[in-house]
């Protein structure tokens, strides 16, 4: 079945540094991909979005490209800031006319940025 | 425009007691969900809805129950409590395209 990867936590960086969270999922066909983001206390918010191969999501200084070949979506940031502290979730979503836009999620990867 | 909201924030049940987890949404998406997540793990799908008086099973249904009635309103029921229910329940809510999930603010619940 469907199943979504995601690199361990927690993430510790200083502030200014450069940021990847590795994702990597198993699925047939071609499912959308994503990144949601979690603050402490709060639910989820979509990061980025992208739907099919060699789509680049991007939001809030976020990158995310949908790469089949390697079967990946590893989330990048250039210059991360202490406000970027949060639980970041990779997430895919099934392809076709049967699709019901269930998410199938990984584990979840905490990022704590100290100034 | 509210969005996804969750009532109640937090909640405490004991041991076999029943409660109810309401879920609004007012963006008119067909597509409404229910998701629980437990310590340092993903969520993983309850039940879902893709419209008024449809629903299906996800991932991990046993032990609760849902109903559609109206395209805003998705509330999941626990029957019987148990502490494996110990967890934090998110609603969310989508178009039926791929464009990503609106999620609630989430209910704690702990059963002892």
């Amino acid at each position: 079945g469907n199943s979504v990867t995601q690199m361990e936590g927690p993430v510790t960086l200083s502030e200014e540094a450069f940021l990847t969270i590795n994702c990597t999922y198993t699925a047939t066909g071609y499912p959308s991909l994503f990144w949601y983001v979690q603050y402490p206390g709060e639910g989820l918010q979509l990061l980025l979005k992208a739907t099919k191969a060699d789509d680049k999501g991007s939001n809030k200084g976020f990158e995310a490209t949908y790469r089949k070949e390697t079967t990946s979506f590893h989330l990048e940031k250039g210059s991360v800031q202490v406000s970027d502290s949060a639980v970041y979730f990779c997430a895919l979503s099934g392809h076709g006319s049967s699709n019901t836009g269930k998410l199938i999620f990984g584990q979840g990867t905490t990022l704590q940025v100290k100034p | 425009n509210a969005g996804v909201t969750q009532t109640p924030k937090f909640r405490i049940l004991k041991i076999g007691q029943s409660m109810t987890l309401q879920c609004t949404q007012d963006m008119n998406h067909n597509y409404m969900y229910w998701y629980r997540q437990d310590p340092g793990m993903g969520l993983k799908l309850i039940y879902y809805s893709v419209g008024a008086g449809i629903t299906d099973k996800g991932e991990v249904p046993n032990g609760y129950n849902v109903s559609r009635s109206t395209t805003e309103d998705f509330p999941l029921r626990l029957e019987l409590a148990a502490p494996s229910q110990t967890s934090v329940y998110f609603c969310a809510s989508s178009l039926p395209s791929n464009t990503g999930q609106y999620f609630g603010p989430g209910t704690r619940l702990t059963v002892t």
